[in-house]
């Protein structure tokens, strides 16, 4: 089994500041970690996913996330926010014994203030 | 290129009937999965469909079923709805699902509320 925990629900910052969202996963078997982002009423855009390689991702609009196998976490980042980046981010797990469905955290809401 | 399209955008039904949703996939693809996101929740897993056959399923009852097309299009159909089927119905697509690093896109969603 696999399993997503976002760690923070709310994440409030500042514009221009940098923002950190913390994901952990569990699972027993090599997995691909992915982060997506939903604008209000919306579906839900890919930002960046780690497969294998490097582990640091870079993904769309100034995004980065690291993949630690020690710590099994996939937290991203960004080093400055702008007020645009305000919305929900879900952090997702998938691997071959799900079929590669995709299995989310609840969700981290960002809100960026002036 | 057109993405994912979903219809309808939002809907009303009543206790105990029966709904169908609608996927067009992104151009290209031929996998079609279905999620469930309830008000301030991660999109859960309903099914994935590929070569019109159901390939895997989440942990949803039997009231959820679904179909694919030969054009790979899809539907979602939930019979004898609940209150808490309510929620957003969210359709995925995305090449051959044997290959885990495929993007997965999504639609806009079709909101359903039960009453």
């Amino acid at each position: 089994a696999q399993s997503v925990t976002q760690l923070d629900s709310q994440v409030p910052v500042f514009e221009e500041a940098p923002v950190e969202l913390r994901c952990n996963y569990s699972s027993s078997v090599s997995v691909y970690l992915f982060w997506y982002v939903q604008y209000p009423n919306q579906g839900l855009q890919l930002l960046l996913k780690y497969l294998s390689g490097s582990t640091l991702v870079k993904g769309i609009n100034g995004f980065e996330a690291e993949f630690n196998k020690s710590q099994t976490s996939f937290h991203l980042r960004k080093p400055s926010v702008h007020i645009s980046d305000t919305a929900e981010y879900f952090c997702a797990v998938t691997n071959s014994n799900s079929g590669y469905a995709l299995n989310f955290g609840k969700g981290t809401s960002l809100l960026v203030t002036p | 290129d057109a993405g994912v399209t979903q219809s309808p955008t939002h809907l009303i039904k009543t206790r105990g009937q029966q709904v169908t949703l609608r996927c067009s996939p992104k151009s290209g693809h031929d996998t079609v999965s279905w999620y469930q996101q309830a008000l301030g929740q991660g999109p859960q897993f309903i099914f994935q469909y590929y070569e019109e056959e159901e390939r895997q399923r989440g942990n949803f009852p039997d009231r959820f079923s679904g179909h694919q097309f030969p054009n790979y299009s899809s539907e979602l159909n939930v019979n004898a709805l609940l209150l808490g089927d309510s929620a957003l119905y969210l359709c995925a697509s995305s090449l051959v699902p044997g290959q885990g690093g495929n993007t997965i896109y999504f639609g806009e969603g079709s909101w359903l509320t039960v009453v």
